[in-house]
């Protein structure tokens, strides 16, 4: 069974800190991770794909990946109160045409 | 931006009900995807479509559910005979490719089975 792991929190940040959210896969061959942000009660809206080990930034985003750990991982800097949400982390199975997601890690930005 | 639609945004059934769901994916988007969300759970996939076939399901996707791409633009979700436990938020996606690609998602059907 390929699983992603998240901790489901709720993760409480002060409003301008760096929030940090982590992720682990199981399956060793997926190749493509994607952090989607999901509000309650809507779709899953993408933030960010990476697919090559190291770090990609976009913005206040930065996600961070390690296959040898097989650990995936989405800081938020600076971060506001329209940020609070709950962060799915989702690993494209190699061979298979499907995402897999974590059970989501709940954020609240503080004022 | 181009985006994935859905409709119904909700839709209430009796068990044992047919119920149809529609999604016009994004229009140069070959790769279609359902996938469904229990309130408070994962988001799970359901079944993926390419070139008119199903490329793959899961095991929720058993005998009672189909899908279907009538025309060039629609591509649908049938549940032949609705349970209490089909109750879920339903989200179409699509991609230009499974491979690297990303999925873009609809704003999904909450479906309501009574």
């Amino acid at each position: 069974q390929k699983e992603v792991e998240q901790n489901s929190g709720p993760l409480s940040v002060p409003e301008g800190a760096i929030a940090s959210l982590n992720c682990t896969y199981s399956d060793r061959g997926s190749q493509s991770f994607f952090w989607y942000r999901q509000y309650s009660g809507k779709s899953p809206e993408l933030i960010m794909f990476i697919y090559s080990n190291g770090d990609k930034e976009d913005g206040r985003f930065t996600a961070q990946l390690n296959k040898a750990s097989q650990y995936v991982s989405l800081l938020i800097r600076d971060s506001q109160p329209s940020d609070s949400a709950t962060y799915l982390c989702a690993a494209l199975i190699q061979g298979a045409q499907k995402l897999v997601f974590g059970q989501g890690t709940r954020l609240t930005i503080n004022p | 931006e181009p985006e994935v639609t859905q409709t119904p945004s909700h839709q209430v059934t009796q068990m044992g009900q047919e119920v149809i769901l529609r999604c016009v994916p994004i229009s140069n988007h070959l790769y279609f995807y359902w996938y469904r969300q229990i309130l408070g759970q994962k988001v799970e996939f359901l079944v993926s479509f390419y070139n008119n076939e199903i490329s793959e399901k899961s095991e929720i996707f058993d005998d009672q559910f189909s899908v279907e791409r009538p025309d060039g633009s629609n591509f649908t979700l049938k549940i032949r005979s609705t349970k209490l436990e089909d109750s879920a938020m339903y989200f179409c996606a699509s991609s230009e490719d499974y491979r690297l690609e990303t999925q873009y998602f609809g704003p999904g059907t909450r479906l309501l089975v009574l």
